[in-house]
């Protein structure tokens, strides 16, 4: 079954401190890979994606994520997290096609501590 | 200018009535979604309309039932609400044929059962 793991739940850093979120997910063929992140009580909000081409994906926010094919991976990375970062992230991937149902990790909520 | 939107934003109601989400994209998308997030923050798909045809329908109790009366438009019924039908209801939007294409999210409705 297609499926999507983020295995940190709970992440604290210090302002300025880097940032890197684990995601795996387990889909064979052609797959498209999200980032979204949800601020406190807002929506979902698209960081980054990958559909294909460079492996390494730049968002907003100065986000970015790689793509590893060999270990089904789409890690997160920020150099230097702010305070402001405080929020839900999560990972998505879905089967190629835009039709196709977006499935969600269960997310890693991140605390920044100013 | 909302690209997805989600009315009511907070729905308290009791045990056994019934009632309605609605959710209007103006994005020109033809497939629609609904997202049920619990409050373990987890995201999970309920269904999926294509050109207001179902194409999505998870394992989710018969009380639920969408109406999508054209393709910018998805809302969600529930009949004789439970406690465990609390939760933040997501819609989203996406394109059928475009493969480069994202999910956008509404802002969610809140919806409490007492």
């Amino acid at each position: 079954a297609q499926s999507v793991s983020q295995h940190n739940h709970h992440v604290i850093l210090s302002e300025a401190a880097s940032l890197e979120l684990g995601c795996n997910y387990s889909y064979g063929g052609t797959v498209n890979l999200f980032w979204y992140v949800q601020y406190p009580g807002q929506h979902l909000q698209l960081l980054l994606k990958y559909f294909s081409g460079d492996p390494l994906v730049k968002g907003i926010k100065g986000f970015e994520a790689e793509f590893i094919k060999s270990k089904f991976s789409f890690n997160l990375r920020k150099p230097s997290v702010q305070w402001s970062d405080t929020a839900e992230y999560f990972c998505a991937a879905r089967s190629g096609g835009g039709y196709q149902k977006v499935t969600f990790g269960t997310g890693t909520k991140l605390q920044v501590i100013p | 200018d909302t690209a997805v939107s989600q009315t009511p934003k907070y729905l308290v109601t009791q045990m056994g009535n019934d009632k309605s989400i609605k959710c209007e994209q103006n994005l020109g998308h033809d497939t629609m979604y609904w997202y049920k997030q619990d409050s373990k923050k987890f995201l999970k798909i309920m269904f999926s309309y294509n050109n207001k045809e179902l194409i999505i329908n998870e394992t989710v109790p018969n009380r639920f039932s969408p109406k999508s009366p054209d393709k910018a438009h998805l809302n969600l019924h529930i009949n004789s609400l439970e406690l465990g039908d609390s939760a933040v209801y997501f819609c989203a939007s996406s394109t059928w044929t475009g493969r480069n294409t994202e999910a956008f999210f509404g802002q969610g409705t809140r919806l409490t059962v007492v």
